[in-house]
């Protein structure tokens, strides 16, 4: 059964340091890899997607993708209070009719 | 701005009454995903349709049905609700299912929060 693990957390830091978000997959065929924000109460939100090995940055997000380790990483550089919410990961198997595995999340929390 | 919209954004229902979620798009994709959330978990994808093309979930309940009219529309239809029905009900979008060029990239619309008393 594929599979994608995230460490529920919370994970908490200060305002300003940069938050390490991890998430490992099963899957070793997966092509595609999403990042979304989820707020409490609210639907989830793309922040981020990457398709090959190494780094994709986006403003203070940088995704990191490792296909070897079956290992994709978020960071979030100069946190904010804002950043405080529960970050999905998404895995999309290549080619064929397939749809997304989502982690369960992992609760990001900076504290001013 | 292009967008996916649900409606209602709360829906209270009694036990055994049917009740129908909504969901429109404005972006033109070709699939839409209809995913039931509970706290503290991932969203569980019910059904999608990619175009006409229905695709349900082997551990999708009866009870849960879905019709899409046309390609902006799609609708969410459980029969008879039961207290383990109620959930954040998500709709998604994207061009496509599989792919690296971003055409699997999903867009969720706001949620249906349903209660059931």
């Amino acid at each position: 059964q594929k599979e994608v693990e995230q460490n529920s957390g919370p994970l908490s830091v200060p305002e300003g340091a940069i938050a390490s978000l991890n998430c490992t997959y099963s899957d070793r065929v997966s092509q595609s890899f999403f990042w979304y924000r989820q707020y409490s109460g609210k639907s989830p939100e793309l922040i981020m997607s990457i398709y090959s090995n190494g780094d994709k940055e986006d403003g203070r997000f940088t995704a990191q993708l490792n296909k070897a380790s079956q290992y994709v990483s978020l960071l979030i550089r100069d946190s904010q209070p804002s950043d405080s919410a529960t970050y999905l990961c998404a895995v999309n198997p290549p080619s064929g009719y397939s749809t997304l595995t989502f982690g369960k999340g992992t609760m990001l929390l900076v504290s001013p | 701005d292009a967008m996916v919209i649900q409606n209602p954004r709360y829906q209270v229902t009694q036990f055994g009454k049917p009740v129908t979620l909504s969901c429109s798009q404005t972006l033109n994709h070709n699939v839409m995903y209809w995913y039931q959330q509970k706290s503290s978990q991932a969203p569980k994808l019910l059904f999608h349709y990619y175009d006409k093309d229905f695709n349900n979930e082997a551990d999708t309940p009866d009870n849960f049905q879905s019709r899409r009219p046309n390609t902006s529309f799609c609708f969410l239809d459980i029969r008879s609700p039961g207290l383990g029905d109620a959930a954040m009900y998500l709709c998604a979008t994207s061009r496509a299912t599989s792919g690296t060029s971003g055409d699997n990239e999903q867009f969720f619309g706001p949620g249906t929060r349903l209660t059931v008393l």
